[in-house]
């Protein structure tokens, strides 16, 4: 069974710049979430998505937004990149409820300069 | 509010000796997950044991064992005799609330280096 695949895994933005990183879940499960991880900040949740729709969002403004497709697939974009934005981000496959464990990819490493 | 806290930043080991990462976590929900992660040098978060609020048995798997104790709000995590391979940030997690599901919160991480 394949894993988590998300790609790309190293990108390197300009300030100002937007950015689209893609997360394909583990075939059969409904449910992406994506985090970022940073040095300062650690782990933080950004969105989950399931059939497609929202069902939870963190705290970080609208820059950072996502969608997910009929085949589970997910995109998180972000827009009018910062410097802070920099960060690894993480995308979690998930059967969509709570009794399952999230299943990671090995990330996007994001670069902003 | 909930909160997950690994007062350990970093720890070092050698070879074979036992340790343990301590987790301690906050929440008002009576209905929680609790999670450990393994995050390499590659950055792919590894799951480690998944352990629901109703059930406090220690679980034994291998080298590595967990121990659950909700009166302290803790579950710490121990390997027993540890391998450099061990070498890694260890994350503990908590996922609460019925409307939560997909949001993870992360302690900030335990740095485990195993020496040879």
């Amino acid at each position: 069974k394949a894993g988590v695949t998300q790609t790309p895994r190293y990108l390197i933005k300009t300030r100002g710049q937007q950015v689209t990183l893609s997360c394909s879940p583990i075939s059969g499960h409904r449910s992406v979430s994506w985090y970022q991880q940073t040095p300062g900040q650690g782990l933080q949740f950004l969105f989950e998505y399931f059939s497609e729709t929202q069902r939870n969002k963190g705290n970080f403004p609208g820059r950072f937004s996502g969608r997910q497709f009929s085949n589970s697939r997910s995109e998180m974009n972000v827009s009018t990149l910062e410097l802070g934005d920099s960060a690894l981000y993480l995308c979690a496959s998930s059967g969509g409820n709570m009794n399952t464990e999230a299943f990671f990819g090995q990330g996007t490493r994001l670069t902003v300069v | 509010a909930q909160k997950v806290t690994q007062a350990q930043t970093e720890i070092s080991v050698v070879e074979k000796e036992d340790v343990t990462l301590d987790c301690v976590y906050e929440t008002r929900d009576t209905t929680y997950y609790l999670f450990w992660y393994k995050q390499p040098p590659s950055g792919e978060l590894v799951f480690l044991i998944r352990r629901n609020s109703f059930d406090e048995q220690n679980e034994i798997s291998g080298r590595y064992s967990w121990n659950f104790q909700k009166s302290t709000s803790s579950f710490n995590f121990t390997i027993t005799a540890s391998q450099v391979v061990d070498s890694a940030v260890y994350f503990c997690a908590l996922l609460h609330g019925s409307g939560n599901t997909g949001k993870l919160i992360f302690g900030q991480g335990t740095t485990l280096q195993v020496k040879p």
